[in-house]
């Protein structure tokens, strides 16, 4: 069955204490994206990648890492966590044809920071 | 990049149709259409995609002008379970950074 799947599903943290989340999918996606949503706000991109070892910036990637090694797995990864990152995380895939196909989501990470 | 603009929500009875449209008046050329439901805890989902005029699926139509600086989308008798938040988003074929609006949510009521 094709999946986008994010782990963990909710996570509450502390201010500064790092974190990853994973995010892997099984379609063989070039593309594979990362976007928060908050109330009011809709899903804003954080990182996007294009291939394996090319990644790029969205709209609102300050204090967010990511990185490509793998095909299937664009990890999210907050090295100091803070309040204002509370929020709900999407991880996106596509496959590359030109831009054309739709996103698969997986089903979120719901993230607090205390 | 092209920014969208849905309305914050609207209210339907099952068995109605419903449009829901966005305005994209800085569309570039390459770009494409798409819409998707989301529902509570869960990831959006893809509805339907478009460039120019209309575009019908199993589960809805979409409506572009010939200026492309809008779409509407259409859900033909809609029922409780299409109470869910609805995206507009316009892309272009490169896949980079792609704009979602803020979504519309209905609500379906019986």
């Amino acid at each position: 069955e094709a999946q986008v799947t994010q782990n963990p599903r909710y996570l509450i943290t502390v201010t500064g204490k790092k974190l990853t989340v994973t995010c892997s999918q099984n379609m063989n996606h070039e593309y594979m994206s990362w976007y928060r949503q908050d109330p009011g706000l809709g899903l804003r991109q954080i990182y996007y990648s294009m291939n394996v070892e090319v990644t790029d910036k969205g709209d609102v990637p300050e204090g967010y890492k990511v990185s490509r090694k793998e095909k299937r797995n664009f990890p999210l990864i907050l090295e100091s966590p803070s309040p204002n990152q509370t929020s709900l995380y999407f991880c996106a895939t596509a496959p590359w044809d030109g831009g054309n196909s739709p996103l698969h989501f997986g089903n979120g990470t719901r993230l607090t920071v205390t | 990049l092209a920014k969208t603009t849905q309305p914050i929500s609207m209210d339907s009875y099952e068995g109605q149709e419903v449009n829901i449209t966005c305005s994209h008046n800085n569309i570039a050329t390459n770009d494409y259409i798409t819409w998707y439901q989301q529902f509570p805890s869960q990831g959006p989902r893809f509805i339907i995609q478009g460039y120019k005029t209309k575009v019908t699926n199993e589960v809805a139509s979409l409506f572009i002008p010939a200026d492309r600086k809008s779409s509407t989308l259409s859900l033909p008798r809609v029922s409780l379970s299409d109470t869910a938040v609805y995206y507009c988003l316009v892309g272009d074929r490169s896949f980079q950074k792609l704009v979602f609006g803020t979504g519309t949510r209905l609500l379906v009521s019986p």
